[in-house]
């Protein structure tokens, strides 16, 4: 009964390859998100879409596209990695507009590129 | 442009002391504040939510956070501190819709027997 679930949980992988890691809540929630976490566990958003509409893009490198085939998916895709592109990425949902919905994070995926 | 500041990198707490973890916010309008934990390997846990009324929320495992729009401030605390409060403490300022939501660098806290 996991709400938010992302796999993998650890990706690792080598500089040029192309990787995804997907999502998927089950709350009903109508607005996912992307997050980063740096090795110095700073947290940042990438992207964030609302009933499968990209809503926010961060300045983040185009080699990293979202993808929401449905309100309760988010995957997000990786070409060419490159090693600073190693890092804890969460996905993350919540109900858009709705002041009593809080972020609902998943365990996040350990990208290491080597 | 919003911001966070929580001036602890990390803090040593000895098991069975009072907490508090601070949390500096720049916002231009009314800000929807949070703290979150994060405990190793694992994702972000709500632990308390302030949007409006009054100014101390109280959130889960016996957490309290107090709002203080004079100091634009939200910090955390805890009368008694459970070794099993150890992890990483994130405090977060965001608008309605959390699709502007931003995280301070995070606290680290240790507990010591």
């Amino acid at each position: 009964d996991t709400a938010v679930s992302q796999t993998p949980k650890y990706l690792v992988t080598q500089m040029g390859n192309d990787k995804s890691i997907k999502c998927e809540q089950n709350l009903g929630h109508d607005t996912m998100y992307w997050y980063k976490q740096d090795s110095k566990k700073f947290l940042k958003i990438m992207f964030s879409y609302n009933n499968k509409e990209l809503i926010i893009n961060e300045t983040v490198p185009n080699r990293f596209s979202p993808k929401s085939p449905d309100k309760a998916h988010l995957n997000l895709h990786i070409n060419s990695l490159e090693l600073g592109d190693s890092a804890v990425y969460f996905c993350a949902s919540s109900h858009h507009q709705r002041d009593n919905s809080p972020l609902h994070f998943g365990n996040g995926t350990r990208l290491t590129v080597t | 442009a919003q911001s966070v500041t929580q001036p602890d990198i990390h803090i040593t707490v000895s098991e069975g002391a009072s907490l508090e973890l601070r949390c500096n916010y720049s916002y231009g309008a009314t800000p929807y504040l949070f703290w979150y934990v994060q405990s190793p390997g694992q994702g972000l846990q709500l632990l308390l939510k302030y949007f409006s009324g009054d100014t101390l929320v109280q959130g889960i495992k016996g957490f309290e956070a107090e709002f203080k729009r004079s100091q634009s401030s939200f910090n955390l605390r805890k009368p008694s501190v459970h070794w099993s409060d150890a992890a990483e403490y994130f405090c977060a300022v965001g608008a309605r819709g959390y699709s502007t939501l931003t995280f301070g660098k995070g606290t680290m806290l240790l507990v010591s027997p």
